[in-house]
């Protein structure tokens, strides 16, 4: 069974700090992503992987960073955590990079005050 | 600009009846199309996909219509039941390029008994 997971679950920030959103997957996957996702813009991809130690920028990277030191584990960092970046974070795997399916974690509700 | 556009924000059917979520693209290059659930609090998951050469994907009470020279697509929920209440996503990737998923805005099914 496909499994991805995230933590935290929830987080709350302050504007300015510094915030790591972890992900985790046992599929043996070589593409990982992370993506927002917002009221009316569905979902918007941050940052993706091809596999350990590469990182690509998605469509909105601006304000992340993002990290693969394994074929397991994908981080995004904010460094500078800002209020419109208050949104719910999905990472997701898959085998190939477009057509194929991608399965994606639970979620991680992020709010920055 | 909204590379796939889902017309709808939100459907109510009711039970038994046939949803219909429809969706449309702009880029001629796309040539797979997934179709995603969510339900509340969890993570997007794959539902039913077609690859552009094909006009018709079925499997079960899913049916995906599609129509090239329109750039258009749709889904069918046949017999919805209240199970079936989540957020669909339409998405379209092309395969070639490495060209990532590209998601709608979502459409938000409620189906009352």
């Amino acid at each position: 069974e496909a499994a991805v997971t995230q933590s935290p679950r929830n987080k709350v920030a302050v504007t300015g700090g510094k915030v790591t959103l972890s992900c985790n997957q046992t599929n043996n996957h070589n593409n990982m992503y992370w993506y927002r996702q917002d009221t009316g813009h569905g979902l918007r991809l941050i940052h993706y992987s091809y596999g350990a130690g590469s990182t690509e920028k998605g469509d909105i990277p601006d304000g992340y960073k993002a990290s693969r030191p394994s074929q397991e584990n994908f981080s995004l960092i904010l460094e500078l955590a800002t209020p419109s970046q208050t949104s719910v974070y999905f990472c997701a795997s898959g085998e190939r990079l477009g057509g194929y399916e991608q399965y994606f974690g639970p979620g991680t509700r992020l709010t920055v005050l | 600009q909204q590379q796939v556009r889902q017309s709808s924000q939100s459907l109510t059917v009711w039970e038994g009846e046939t949803a219909i979520l429809n969706c449309s693209y702009e880029n001629s290059a796309f040539d797979y199309f997934p179709w995603y659930q969510q339900f509340p609090g969890e993570g997007p998951a794959l539902l039913i996909a077609i690859r552009s050469v094909s006009d018709k994907k079925e499997d079960g009470r899913f049916t995906i219509f599609f129509n090239k020279r329109e750039k258009n697509l749709s889904l069918h929920i046949k017999d919805s039941q209240p199970g079936d209440s989540a957020t669909y996503f339409c998405a379209a990737s092309a395969q070639t390029g490495g060209y990532k998923v590209v998601f709608g805005s979502g459409t938000r099914l409620l189906v009352s008994p």
